[in-house]
């Protein structure tokens, strides 16, 4: 079953603003992962996030962590029309070596 | 960065034929490949995970007979649905992993069974 749960189910927005979305999960990870879809083609790796860590960068992307409320954010800044797809969080299966389970998603639109 | 590439992109097939889905990693060797279908709207359902030189462990549901996979070297997975009929229509994505945590995945391929 799913590991993760996403929300919103989805968001829309104006170009620049920023977009927050969130993932919870239910037993202990190591790290958790966010992907990006755009509407029929593969997943795009965004960013890891260790479960030592609370906070990661990467250009417009901001990624927090909490394990204690076993939750994570993804925050889009200054967004674009380009960043239209759909995000999902990915934590690996408990003990399931390197298989991942994914969230149920969140449809971002980015209107202009 | 890594690159994975799925082969055929779409295909469309009659009911009670097989299909054949390749992925390969294009750049790096994968000793891992991780199979997914995905519904309209829906999140990626892992189906089974393909280790190279052995067989493949399949997900509790996945029926291993209905879905074959081998993954005959450190860059190609197959998986061939068999005997394909419209409730297998879906997206199926492979991923490969090096070493590291990170899966990468292939740009998925459609399959419509009529």
């Amino acid at each position: 079953s799913q590991q993760g749960e996403e929300d919103p189910q989805a968001l829309s927005i104006q170009e620049g603003e920023n977009a927050t979305m969130n993932c919870s999960y239910k037993t202990s990870i190591n790290n958790l992962q966010w992907y990006r879809q755009n509407s029929g083609r593969g997943l795009v790796h965004l960013i890891l996030i260790r479960s030592n860590e609370r906070e990661k960068h990467s250009g417009r992307l901001r990624v927090t962590l909490d394990t204690s409320k076993k939750s994570s954010s993804l925050l889009i800044t200054a967004s674009r029309a380009a960043d239209t797809a759909s995000y999902f969080c990915a934590t690996p299966l408990r003990g399931g070596g390197n298989k991942l389970t994914f969230g149920t998603g969140t449809q971002l639109k980015v209107e202009l | 960065g890594a690159v994975v590439s799925q082969h055929p992109s779409w295909v469309i097939c009659k009911s009670g034929t097989s299909v054949k889905i390749e992925c390969r990693s294009l750049d790096f060797q994968a000793t891992t490949m991780f199979w997914y279908r995905q519904f309209p709207k829906q999140s990626l359902m892992l189906m089974a995970t393909s280790n190279e030189g052995s067989k493949a462990t399949y997900e509790q549901g996945v029926e291993k007979d209905k879905f074959l996979i081998n993954h005959a070297s450190l860059t190609l997975s197959t998986l061939t649905v068999t005997s394909a009929h419209p409730e297998d229509s879906s997206f199926y994505i492979c991923s490969a992993r090096q070493t590291s945590d990170t899966q990468y995945f292939g740009p998925g391929t459609r399959l419509t069974v009529l």
